[in-house]
This record gives structure tokens, C-alpha cells and sequence, in this order.
């Protein structure tokens, strides 16, 4: 079955740092791929995806390539602000039968001023 | 504006009672889902649904019914056989059935039996 893996444990960095989080998938077929941003005590917010290999989704500074040769959608933002710190979910869909979106167990972002 | 809305916020249940929580949509989707996240676990798929008057079980479904009466609705209601429902349930929508589409998400309801 489908299922999306996502880099173990929070991560914490200074502002104005390099952030990645490394998300990995298992799919029949060509998924389509999304990157969700969620803030404490709320819902889930799409924040990029990506629908065919070698696109690249961006928004608000962050981007993530799907590259289908490594099965990868890592995030990744350049300079990264205390407003970034929140929970991070990587989630494809392929589609097939019942559409269902699968998503990885997400990562915490902390950002240190 | 367009948007899911869920209700309550904050629920607050004891062991053995049943409890609904509410999922309403006016995006005009066809398909809704009902997700439940807990610490370290990511979000679990309980039902979803593609139609009005039909639905599926997700991955873990034991202990929770559903209902698809208007295509606006998706209540969920935890009843006394889940053992464990002290989550966090987010509600979501999706139009279609393309891969493409993203979903929308409400605030979530964070439920606590006591």
C-alpha cells in the first residue's frame, strides 16, 4: 500500500537558519505529493504540493522537489523565521479507487530566536 | 466564506457514553474524511467518504460510526467501544476524486474522556 516516511524527531534550529525535513513515499502508479503546515491547536493548512516528477511546489519560501528516481519530496527553506515553528506533514495521493490522502507522522519544527 | 467548521472545539466525555462530533462543509466537496492524530503518530484515517450515502472504513475505524445524510455533513460519533479516544480529530474535505486536489482541513476537536 501507499505510505509516506518522514525524518525521526523534532527539529530545533536558530533563525535565519538552513531547514530541511526529509520525506520519503511508496506508491503505485505516479502519486501526487503536498507538504501541510499545521500551527498548535489547529487544523492542517496546505503549504505546497507537487503533481509530476521534477515539479517543484513553492510557497512562502519553502519548496520541495518531487523526484520520482528517489521517491523524495524533501522540504526545504532557506532562512527560516520563529513563525515557521510548527508541525510539518508530508502526504501523497494516487488517485486510485478511493483517493485517499496518506500522510507521514509529521516533524516539529522549533525555531530559536 | 468558504470553509470546514467543526464542532465542538473542546469535548469532554465519560467512559461508556457515546459522543458526535460535528463536520460541516460549504465548499460544495464530494468527499469528506475524518482523521484522528495522537503525539509521535501522524494522522490515522478513521472513515471517509466519497458520496452522499456512502462510506468507508479507514484504518481504524473499530469503535467509531459515521453518517453521509447531506453532502454538506460528516458527523463522527465515538461510541463507548474505542477503547482509547482521547485524541485530537481533524475533519477534511476534497473535491472530487482527482489526485490532484488538496484538502481542506477544519480546526479539529479535541475530545477527552474523564
Amino acid at each position: 500500500g501507499n505510505s509516506v516516511t518522514q525524518m525521526e524527531g523534532p527539529v530545533t534550529l536558530s533563525e535565519e537558519a538552513f531547514l530541511t525535513i526529509n520525506c520519503t513515499y511508496t506508491a503505485t502508479g505516479y502519486p501526487s505529493l503536498f507538504w501541510y503546515v499545521q500551527y498548535p491547536g489547529e487544523g492542517l493548512q496546505l503549504l505546497l504540493k507537487a503533481t509530476k516528477a521534477d515539479d517543484k511546489g513553492s510557497n512562502k519560501g519553502f519548496e520541495a522537489t518531487y523526484r520520482k528516481e528517489t521517491t523524495s519530496f524533501h522540504l526545504e527553506k532557506g532562512s527560516v523565521q520563529v513563525s515557521d515553528s510548527a508541525v510539518y506533514f508530508c502526504a501523497l495521493s494516487d488517485g486510485e479507487g478511493n483517493n485517499r490522502l496518506a500522510f507521514g507522522k509529521g516533524n516539529q519544527v522549533v525555531v530559536i530566536p | 466564506d468558504g470553509g470546514i467548521t467543526q464542532s465542538p472545539k473542546y469535548l469532554f466525555r465519560k467512559e461508556g457514553q457515546n459522543v458526535t462530533l460535528s463536520c460541516e462543509q460549504n465548499l460544495n466537496h464530494d468527499a469528506m474524511y475524518w482523521y484522528r492524530q495522537d503525539p509521535g503518530q501522524g494522522l490515522r484515517l478513521i472513515y471517509y467518504s466519497q458520496i452522499v450515502n456512502d462510506f468507508q472504513k479507514g484504518d481504524i475505524a473499530e469503535g467509531y460510526s459515521v453518517s453521509r445524510e447531506k453532502k454538506e455533513s460528516f458527523p463522527l460519533t465515538v461510541t463507548s467501544a474505542q477503547k482509547n479516544p482521547t485524541a485530537f480529530y481533524l475533519c477534511a474535505s476534497r473535491t472530487g476524486t482527482y489526485k490532484n486536489t488538496e484538502a481542506f482541513f477544519g480546526q479539529g476537536t479535541r475530545l477527552t474522556v474523564v
